[in-house]
């Protein structure tokens, strides 16, 4: 079955506790992208991979690093959390011009 | 730089009520236009999509019809049921501008579907 797949779906984590948030793709797709969803804001992209090794900053950055040392695999780390990244995260993959196909989201509390 | 408004929610009906959410955008080149739905507890999925103008996009008893002239990308449906219960995502990628063909999304609009 085609899916992007999230680790851990919930994390409640203290402030400054480095965490990894995982996303795994079987499309062999080449674009992955993190996105953050809030109330009233939508969804922001945070990061994204338009290939392996070739990352780069989307809308809202600050205080998140990606990696992408092979296809199928795009972490989130958060080295330094703070209160105000907690969100709700979601993980996409496509192909050029064509949809998105999302994970089923990581509920982040950052205390 | 390219933008996608909805309507706010949240919209309340009643069981097969006739529903519109609109969505309007603006965006560099020739965008395709994208809804998505979000049902309680889970990611988006994609619900249906027109890649030009005049398209027509249909899913699950749903319609929207990409317009140009008008830059919308308004979402219907004859008669909803309660498991329509969702908030609903308007989405465009633009054609001309990089960000490896990134997702530019609405707010979100919340429909309540109620017996």
């Amino acid at each position: 079955e085609a899916q992007v797949t999230q680790n851990p779906r919930y994390l409640i984590t203290v402030t400054g506790k480095k965490l990894t948030v995982t996303c795994s793709q079987n499309m062999n797709h080449e674009y992955m992208s993190w996105y953050r969803q809030d109330p009233g804001l939508g969804l922001r992209q945070i990061y994204y991979s338009m290939n392996v090794e070739v990352t780069d900053k989307g809308d809202v950055p600050e205080g998140y690093k990606v990696s992408r040392k092979e296809k199928r695999n795009f972490p989130l780390i958060l080295e330094s959390p703070s209160p105000n990244q907690t969100s709700l995260y979601f993980c996409a993959s496509k192909r050029a011009w064509t949809e998105a196909f999302f994970g089923q989201g990581t509920r982040l509390t950052v205390v | 730089g390219n933008s996608v408004t909805q309507m706010e929610g949240p919209v309340t009906l009643s069981e097969e009520a006739f529903l519109t959410i609109n969505c309007t955008y603006t965006a560099t080149g020739y965008p395709s236009l994208f809804w998505y739905v979000q049902y309680p507890g889970e990611g988006l999925q994609l619900l249906l999509k027109a890649t030009k103008a005049d398209d027509k996009g249909s899913n699950k008893g749903f319609e929207a019809t990409y317009r140009k002239e008008t830059t919308s990308f308004h979402l219907e449906k004859g008669s909803v049921q309660v498991s329509d219960s969702a908030v609903y995502f308007c989405a465009l990628i633009a054609t001309l501008t990089g960000g490896g063909n990134k997702l530019t999304f609405g707010t979100g609009t919340q429909l309540k579907v109620e017996l």
